[in-house]
């Protein structure tokens, strides 16, 4: 139950296009709901997070969609730029972020 | 301001040594937790140090153990090592309570 399923595993996305990465958890005592971008050789680093007393919440180009009935949570990136070609994991804990359970990673490409 | 400082960033070992991992926290946290990543795969949490006890610990055997020291930096010591053990270890720091964590770059453990 303390699982997060991510997909797709792998996207390619045209500059100016937008990504979409989705995941999915079983544990109903999450209540966190992060997102982390890795370079190759770096540790990951925040993006964007969302409880769920929201639906949506946007930083930037970044927007995250929260489904707490379908237990479904994505990361929407617009007007994708090469320099956003990374691995992007989901993340869910309950409370506060220490215990982070992660997701399986999407490595986006991001074409000229 | 310096972020999450890890050390050594490479390291080789042979079956059943033992390592140490060293981790200083972003200035001003008093929390650290480890992480380990293996290839290809989403970081997974390992356990947590807050006021120099271990306060919440992931699915990891007794050979992996740790400390936190008086100025809030942390050791992570893996025993018995084996091939599996293999890894990206990561170190990130937050306040106590807090939403946000802050990764290091990792140590790249090889165990031959």
């Amino acid at each position: 139950q303390q699982q997060v399923k991510q997909s797709p595993q792998s996207l390619i996305v045209q500059k100016g296009g937008i990504s979409i990465i989705n995941c999915a958890y079983e544990n109903t005592a999450f209540d966190y709901f992060p997102w982390y971008q890795q370079f190759p050789g770096k540790g990951p680093a925040l993006l964007i997070a969302i409880r769920p007393d929201v639906s949506e919440k946007k930083e930037g180009r970044f927007t995250i969609s929260f489904n707490k009935s379908a237990k479904q949570f994505s990361l929407h990136i617009m007007d994708s730029q090469p320099g956003d070609s990374a691995t992007y994991f989901c993340a869910a804990s309950p409370g506060t972020a220490s215990k982070l359970t992660f997701g399986t990673g999407t490595r986006l490409q991001v074409t000229l | 301001d310096a972020g999450v400082t890890q050390s050594p960033t490479h390291l080789i070992k042979t079956r059943g040594q033992q390592v140490t991992l060293r981790c200083s926290p972003k200035s001003g946290h008093d929390t650290v937790s480890w992480y380990q990543q293996a290839l290809g795969q989403g970081p997974q949490f390992i356990f947590q140090y807050y006021e120099e006890e271990e306060r919440q610990r992931g699915n990891f055997p007794d050979r992996f153990s740790g400390h936190q020291f008086p100025n809030y930096s942390s050791e992570l010591n893996v025993n018995a090592l084996l091939l599996g053990d293999s890894a990206l270890y990561l170190c990130a720091s937050s306040l106590q309570g807090g939403e946000k964590l802050f990764f290091g770059s990792g140590t790249q453990l090889s165990v031959l």
